[in-house]
């Protein structure tokens, strides 16, 4: 099954704590994004990447980072969590950029205590 | 992307068509005008795309006019099940385009 996997579903922490949020997908799609949403806020995009080891920023990408060393894996680092990082995280690919159908995961709702 | 401009909420009762209008103004010619939908806690999903004219699925309508700086996204015989934010993207298919900005969307609640 065509699918976008996000592990944990579910995280609460601590301000400080290293933190890493997989994302994976099996459709060998090139683009991949992160966002966040927060409410009346609607979705921002975290950083996104065009392929292997080529990622770039998007709209909110302050205390994050994120690598992709495999076409399918692209998980999202907070290196040191803060309060103002507690939302709900989603993960997406698509074929290519651009308005490709994105497939998104099921979402990480993350808590910064 | 080309920027969007649809409305913050709409509500609509069971069984009627529900139209929802985004306006994109400054549309450049590759660009294509793709819908989202999303139910709370869930991630958005795809539900139509098109470049002019209308476009039909199972689950929507496009409608785009000639000129192409708005488009109507059109659900028939609405249920409580399509309660969901509505997204429009304009952009186009992977030839420049890598930054992506879903906004806001708009709000559709159907009222029994």
């Amino acid at each position: 099954e065509a699918q976008v996997t996000q592990n944990p579903r579910y995280l609460i922490t601590v301000t400080g704590k290293k933190l890493t949020v997989t994302c994976s997908q099996n459709m060998n799609h090139e683009y991949m994004s992160w966002y966040r949403q927060d409410p009346g806020l609607g979705l921002r995009q975290i950083y996104y990447s065009m392929n292997v080891e080529v990622t770039d920023k998007g709209d909110v990408p302050e205390g994050y980072k994120v690598s992709r060393k495999e076409k399918r894996n692209f998980p999202l680092i907070l290196e040191s969590p803060s309060p103002n990082q507690t939302s709900l995280y989603f993960c997406a690919s698509s074929r290519l950029a651009g308005v490709n159908e994105q497939f998104f995961g099921p979402g990480t709702r993350l808590t910064v205590l | 992307l080309a920027k969007t401009t649809q409305p913050i909420s709409m509500d609509s009762y069971e069984g009627q068509e529900v139209n929802i209008t985004c306006s994109h103004n400054n549309i450049a010619t590759n660009d294509y005008i793709t819908w989202y939908q999303q139910f709370p806690s869930q991630g958005p999903r795809f539900i139509i795309q098109g470049y002019k004219t209308k476009v039909t699925n199972e689950v929507a309508s496009l409608f785009i006019p000639a000129d192409r700086k708005s488009s109507t996204l059109s659900l028939p015989r609405v249920s409580l099940s399509d309660t969901a934010v509505y997204y429009c993207l304009v952009g186009d298919l992977g030839f420049g385009n890598e930054k992506l900005t879903f906004g806001t969307g708009t709000r559709l609640t159907i009222i029994p």
